[in-house]
């Protein structure tokens, strides 16, 4: 089972673009989802098998997936998406999370 | 509207067995679902403790198995986590979940409830 390795920390302006970076350490990658986690509250989907956005998550946020390396791009950054986001790999029927990494919204 | 709620205790001494449950409203546990844990260590990221099917089938993450139990109880609409032999670093934020058949993602998740080890 393949570990994830996130950067600890981005910021970016409001407005502006931010991407995210997950990269296995051996192997593919497998099937990768994201999660947003503001302080205090659950986990909530918002990218899963690589590309695909659960029904309600606002089209900024898109998933992409090279080689060994997923990667969640936020479009238009607003204040709201201030968060913790981790990474998550599913393959054959074991999980394993990114470190995680978080989101500052100068 | 599916909803998870984690029910147990909040303090557990060193060496005992941690029992949490959750109770899902809004959907069946029987089905081709996966119920699962996950558990988040204060300040720190989140880390996959396993997940069970209705039908009891059960993952759980490598590093726990040799201390981890889960069940489903059908006639109650909940499942269990029992984690023995725990020690401080068990102390976290454990969260159940709810993984559809075929999926790699956790659509749906408990608030959470904190489990400290101490004596």
């Amino acid at each position: 089972q393949s570990a994830l390795t996130q950067p600890p920390s981005v910021s970016e302006s409001p407005g502006q673009s931010v991407t995210i970076s997950c990269t296995g350490t051996s192997g593919d990658i497998g099937r990768v989802s994201w999660y947003k986690q503001p302080p205090g509250t659950a986990p909530k989907v918002m990218i899963y098998e690589v590309t695909n956005r659960p029904s309600g998550v606002p089209d900024r946020f898109s998933g992409s997936k090279s080689g060994n390396t997923a990667s969640l791009t936020i479009s238009g950054l607003q204040a709201e998406d201030a968060a913790d986001y981790y990474c998550s790999s599913y393959t054959d029927s074991y999980v394993v999370f990114g470190g995680g990494t978080k989101l500052t919204v100068l | 509207q599916v909803q998870l709620q984690e029910s147990g205790p909040g303090l557990v001494k060193p060496s005992d067995t941690l029992s949490l449950t959750c109770a899902v409203s809004g959907d069946s546990i029987s089905g081709d679902n996966w119920w699962g844990w996950i558990r988040q260590s204060p300040g720190k990221g989140l880390e996959w403790i396993g997940y069970i099917s209705s039908r009891g089938i059960t993952h759980y993450n490598p590093s726990l198995e040799s201390r981890v139990t889960m069940s489903v109880d059908t006639s109650k609409n909940q499942f269990s986590l029992k984690l023995s032999s725990v020690t401080a670093v068990d102390t976290a934020v454990y969260f159940c979940t709810k993984k559809r058949g075929g999926v790699g993602h956790f659509d749906y998740w408990g608030q959470g409830i904190l489990v400290t080890v101490s004596s």
